[in-house]
């Protein structure tokens, strides 16, 4: 079975300060992987994802994230936080085994303060 | 515009009561999910369906039920076998290995 484990639910930056939000993983599988955003009382929107193509992964708002699959991690960060990066982070795995119906499995969440 | 929609945003129910989450899509999704999410515990998997007429159940699917009989929509119904149903609910869509799309959500509440 997948499972996704982002470590630590609360991390304070400073403005300008660089943002490292992490996430490891187990898959029995090649994984693809996710990081979402969310914003209070809404929906969940894509940052960026990993589909074995480059390890190397840009995404939207100047994130990015790296595969490494020796340590089974998806590790996210930018380089310099933003008032409006104040949000919840959460990593995400997919099962491709089509029997067990193309599932993402979630993190609990890292909620992201930026500090002036 | 393209998207998944939530309805409603807000949604109050009193004990023994069931309610229904409207979920529609008009992505030409084939799976869609319903998760809940509760504060320091991520996103749960309750139901999820790849095609219609079909569906499975999450992780945490006592207490509640879901049809599929339209490739649009997805309801998921809370019913009163669930004992703590307060929660934010969201709803998502997907094709193969694409990326999730989520609804708004919904925020269920006990009276």
């Amino acid at each position: 079975a997948q499972s996704v484990t982002q470590l630590g639910s609360h991390v304070s930056v400073s403005e300008g300060a660089l943002v490292l939000l992490r996430c490891n993983y187990s898959s029995s599988v090649p994984p693809y992987l996710f990081w979402y955003v969310q914003y209070p009382n809404q929906g969940l929107q894509l940052l960026l994802k990993y589909t074995s193509a480059a390890t190397l992964v840009k995404g939207i708002n100047g994130f990015e994230a790296e595969f490494k699959k020796s340590e089974t991690s998806f590790h996210l960060t930018k380089p310099s936080a933003h008032m409006s990066d104040a949000a919840e982070y959460f990593c995400a795995v997919s099962d491709l085994v089509e029997a067990a119906g193309n599932k993402l499995t979630f993190g609990g969440g890292t909620r992201v303060l930026v500090k002036p | 515009d393209g998207g998944i929609t939530q309805s409603p945003k807000y949604l109050f129910r009193k004990e023994g009561q069931n309610v229904t989450l409207s979920c529609e899509q008009n992505l030409n999704h084939d799976a869609m999910y319903w998760y809940r999410q509760d504060p320091g515990q991520g996103l749960r998997l309750i139901y999820y369906s790849q095609i219609v007429n079909d569906f499975q159940k999450g992780d945490i699917a006592e207490g509640y039920s879901v049809s599929r009989e339209k490739k649009e929509s997805f309801p998921l119904t809370v019913t009163s076998a669930q004992k703590n149903p307060t929660a934010f609910y969201l709803c998502a869509s997907r094709t193969g290995e694409t990326e999730a799309f989520f609804g708004q959500g919904t925020r269920l509440t006990v009276v």
